[in-house]
């Protein structure tokens, strides 16, 4: 079955970096984007972007553009959101979700914690 | 790109049906037949029951349902369950490979 496993929580300071992984299973990891969607504590949805594994193509939400960069490893089968520049209000959950479908998302990681803090 | 407008919550008894629904424009929900809706527990991901505007994965009941009228797409939840009780959110393509999202229903059975 599909599995889009996350890796663990992350604690950083403003002004750093994080780089959150996806490891993919069950499926062929080259033929679907993987989206990042994130969920600010007691927010809503927002989506990021997405990546695309086969051409490594990749599409920015414009409110991300230049602070966000979506990579992968086919080798692994794993995809990465590295966000830049962190600030509080980058606190949130960031889930990867797979593009099964042509225009929605049907499956979903776990999550990954970002706690941004002095 | 502004998020999609839902109701902040709606309710209802168990038996019930209830309608939630996500207003865009024509550059979004308007444009393209390509809504969705998520269901989410406290706690967990988010799963999809919706797409399409109007197709159901499998697995979901077909007490779900979708529709789309104008700018304004709808998830009706028919015969409300408890286990219903959970935040919702549309989403919807909105063109050169972005989506956006809604702020999100809370649905409370009484």
């Amino acid at each position: 079955q599909v599995q889009l496993v996350q890796s663990g929580a992350e604690v950083k300071t403003p002004g750093a970096s994080v780089k959150v992984s996806c490891k993919a299973s069950g499926y062929t990891f080259t033929g679907h984007n993987i989206h990042w969607v994130r969920q600010a504590p007691g927010q809503g949805l927002e989506w990021m972007g997405w990546i695309n594994p086969n051409s490594d193509n990749t599409n920015y939400a414009q409110k991300f553009q230049g602070r966000v960069t979506m990579t992968r490893d086919t080798s692994i089968s794993t995809a990465y959101m590295e966000l830049n520049s962190l600030r509080s209000d980058d606190t949130a959950v960031y889930y990867c979700a797979l593009g099964g479908g042509r225009y929605h998302f049907d499956h979903w990681g776990q999550g990954t914690l970002v706690t941004v803090s002095a | 790109q502004s998020a999609l407008t839902q109701p902040r919550s709606v309710s209802g008894s168990p038996g019930q049906s209830v309608t939630i629904s996500c207003t865009g424009t024509s550059s979004d929900v308007g444009g393209y037949n390509s809504v969705s809706w998520y269901q989410q527990h406290p706690g967990k991901a988010p799963k999809y029951m919706i797409y399409d505007v109007s197709k159901r994965p499998s697995g979901v009941p077909d007490r779900f349902s979708g529709s789309k009228s104008g700018n304004t797409a709808s998830l009706t939840i028919s015969g409300l369950q408890a286990e219903d009780e959970a935040d919702y959110y549309c989403c919807s393509y909105a063109g050169s490979n972005t989506y956006v999202f809604g702020i999100g229903t809370k649905v409370t059975v009484l």
